[in-house]
């Protein structure tokens, strides 16, 4: 089964509001964490990445946080855009995943309300 | 920037074609991956490669084969295409396995088969 999931496939939020993804794992070995940005009609965009020994790693507008207790990886976006719009996937990796230890998550849509 | 690139955007076959799919990247890396992208499904792992001339199977191969003759170029080779592998086909690529590097994605194929 799915050693990544998501809590949500669907998630509605106003623009201007922050949006919070959320991802479980279950493998405690997983060093690496992804999370990807899937438009409409177009390939998975890398959007950040954080590893194993980190708790939060943040970027323009993102940021990710890792709770390694509950094995829980979360991607929060501040000041929701129309362009945020999308599929969110999480990915990890873990010695013995998926073809080079990368396995993905089955994504959350995000919708932006006007 | 790194630019993964699909031949085709959109496919339509009938039962029984032979139906290829390609693939380019110019950032000279190692691994490149073919999944399918179905609803509800995620992204599932069909075929990769490490090298030239090299292919492992990934979770669901079966009607599918894949080339790799050069290092920049993965096609995905359909047999005898049949109405189930209707789906997005998106290819990938990274540097070494031993990397953290994330997958970098082409826009997608989406293959419809009559």
């Amino acid at each position: 089964g799915e050693s990544v999931g998501l809590h949500l496939p669907t998630l509605s939020v106003q623009e201007g509001d922050n949006s919070i993804i959320n991802c479980a794992y279950s493998n405690s070995a997983s060093d690496y964490f992804i999370w990807y940005k899937q438009e409409s009609g177009k390939g998975p965009q890398f959007i950040i990445d954080i590893r194993s020994n980190m708790d939060k790693r943040q970027g323009q507008r993102v940021t990710v946080l890792l709770n390694k207790t509950v094995k829980h990886l979360s991607l929060q976006i501040a000041a929701t855009q129309p362009g945020d719009s999308a599929v969110y996937f999480c990915a990890e990796r873990y010695s013995g995943g998926g073809a080079d230890g990368l396995t993905f998550g089955k994504g959350t849509h995000l919708i932006i309300q006007p | 920037d790194v630019k993964v690139t699909q031949s085709s955007r959109y496919l339509v076959k009938r039962t029984g074609e032979k139906v290829f799919l390609e693939c380019v990247q110019d950032m000279d890396h190692e691994n490149m991956f073919w999944y399918r992208q179905d609803p509800g499904l995620g992204l599932r792992l069909i075929y990769f490669s490490y090298d030239v001339k090299m292919k492992e199977k990934g979770d669901i191969p079966e009607g599918y084969s894949v080339s790799r003759e050069k290092k920049e170029r993965f096609s995905l080779i359909l047999e005898s295409a049949s109405t189930n592998q209707t789906s997005m086909y998106l290819c990938a690529s990274s540097f070494m396995r031993t990397s953290y590097n994330e997958q970098f994605f082409g826009p997608g194929t989406r293959l419809t088969v009559l």
